[in-house]
């Protein structure tokens, strides 16, 4: 299995405070992501990053923040957080290794519920 | 809109018999595509994966057909065995980069 590992595992919030949910690899990869899976649109995606401190929006980005001061470390925070952002996160790594080929290996997910 | 759809929300078939997951995508760009099978509380796993080099890949039970003038791909599985009974997700990425697409999945229920 993949070395990643996120933290918190599950959390409830209030609306209107802050959150950020951590992901940690231990693979080296380059790239991370941040997905949230929801019924109805499986997994789609709010920040990438394609190495440190660099980092582009995903699909769904509005009310996200992400950093990455460390290849190992990726971070996801919302700033307010809002009951539409009730959800699972999920951190995924890739490594680029040429055309056509090369997957994402997924955590375990975050679940958080916002009141 | 989405590019990656599986239209069949969910699926049922006996144990033994084959399965069979579509999913529809409309990005010509997209150059490689892949399927994750994900259980309850737990992050989706790589099952399968096929480049748009080619039209069929095989993986034990599992294969997966690509027709690039439809625009679709499809995964196999034979035998069906109850512990396939999970979500499978369609994935696709596309040629500039290591972005990933996912259609929204099917959910399977292999039944003894």
């Amino acid at each position: 299995d993949a070395g990643i590992t996120q933290s918190p595992r599950h959390k409830v919030t209030e609306t209107g405070t802050p959150v950020t949910l951590r992901c940690h690899q231990t693979e080296n990869h380059r790239y991370m992501y941040w997905y949230r899976q929801d019924p109805g649109h499986g997994l789609r995606l709010i920040h990438y990053s394609y190495g440190v401190k660099d980092t582009d929006k995903g699909e769904v980005s509005d009310g996200y923040s992400v950093s990455r001061s460390k290849t190992e470390d990726f971070l996801l925070t919302l700033e307010s957080a809002t009951s539409s952002q009730t959800s699972v996160y999920f951190c995924a790594i890739s490594e680029w290794t040429g055309m056509n080929t090369g997957e994402l290996f997924f955590g375990e997910g975050s679940r958080l519920t916002v009141l | 809109d989405q590019q990656v759809k599986q239209n069949s929300p969910s699926l049922s078939v006996q144990e033994g018999r084959i399965s069979i997951l579509n999913c529809d995508y409309t990005n010509s760009m997209f150059d490689y595509f892949l399927w994750y099978k994900k259980y309850p509380a737990e992050g989706p796993t790589f099952l399968i994966s096929i480049s748009s080099i080619k039209d069929k890949n095989e993986d034990g039970r599992f294969t997966v057909f690509l027709n690039k003038s439809a625009k679709h791909l499809s995964l196999h599985i034979v035998p069906s065995q109850p512990g396939d009974s999970a979500v499978y997700f369609c994935a696709a990425r596309d040629n500039y980069g290591q972005n990933f697409v996912f259609g929204p999945g099917t959910r399977l229920s292999v039944l003894p």
